[in-house]
């Protein structure tokens, strides 16, 4: 797999329940950044975790960090129709300065 | 709360003409990065800057491809002689800072949607 691979690749779910979307990696990292892009629009920031770090919290949104296996994961809790977008995980790898490799990302589609 | 503002949104141009993309980082940000979206692909990077200088830049970024902060606000793109290839969404970032100490966040534009005809 490459560098920053998303599982599933569209995810789509009924409004109130969660979504789970799930990042491998293959080299060592210092971070891993969680993105949101809606169509055709930018970038936004959702969640930076450390390679020390296994788990962080920002209102319905949980992430998780297991070095050991390469992966992360995004929880999206009680889901609504403006969560409907693309998430991408970015590492930023040892040594790699602080140049984001992104993965393939989720469309996750939330419906009403 | 700060953003990171790109113009233009939008630019056509015909294939060999050079074109310059605009990016304003936040203010008190001192990293800067391109990075582009070809349609349906990955989020690649370009290039980072810092200090009046490269950091890093990637393959993609070859003899075609500048940058340049000519005032304290702006980071500007410039694709010397543009190809069909060239088409894409490049998005700018900022961060405060990099290393593994800081670990800052990059946050982005909402890009430039590059044409090429």
């Amino acid at each position: 797999s490459q560098q920053g691979e998303e599982d599933p690749q569209a995810l789509s779910i009924q409004e109130g329940e969660n979504a789970t979307m799930n990042c491998s990696y293959k080299t060592s990292i210092n971070n891993l950044q969680w993105y949101r892009q809606n169509s055709g629009r930018g970038l936004v920031h959702l969640i930076l975790i450390r390679s020390n770090e296994r788990e962080k919290h920002s209102g319905r949104l949980r992430v998780t960090l297991d070095t050991s296996k390469k992966s992360s994961s995004l929880l999206i809790t009680a889901s609504r129709a403006a969560d409907t977008a693309s998430y991408f995980c970015a590492t930023a790898v040892t040594g790699g300065g602080n140049k984001l490799t992104f993965g393939t990302g989720t469309q996750l589609k939330v419906e009403l | 709360e700060p953003e990171v503002t790109q113009t233009p949104s939008h630019q056509v141009t015909q294939m060999g003409q050079e074109v310059i993309l605009r990016c304003v980082p936040i203010s008190n940000h001192l990293y800067f990065y391109w990075y582009r979206q070809i349609l349906g692909q990955k989020v690649e990077f370009l290039v980072s800057f810092y200090n009046n200088e490269i950091s890093e830049k990637s393959e993609i970024f070859d003899d075609q491809f500048s940058v340049e902060r000519p005032d304290g606000s702006n980071f500007t793109l410039k694709i010397r002689s543009t190809k069909l290839e060239d088409s894409a969404m490049y998005f700018c970032a900022s961060s405060r800072s990099i290393g593994t100490q800081s670990n800052q966040p990059q946050h982005f534009g909402d890009g430039t949607r590059l044409s090429i005809l």
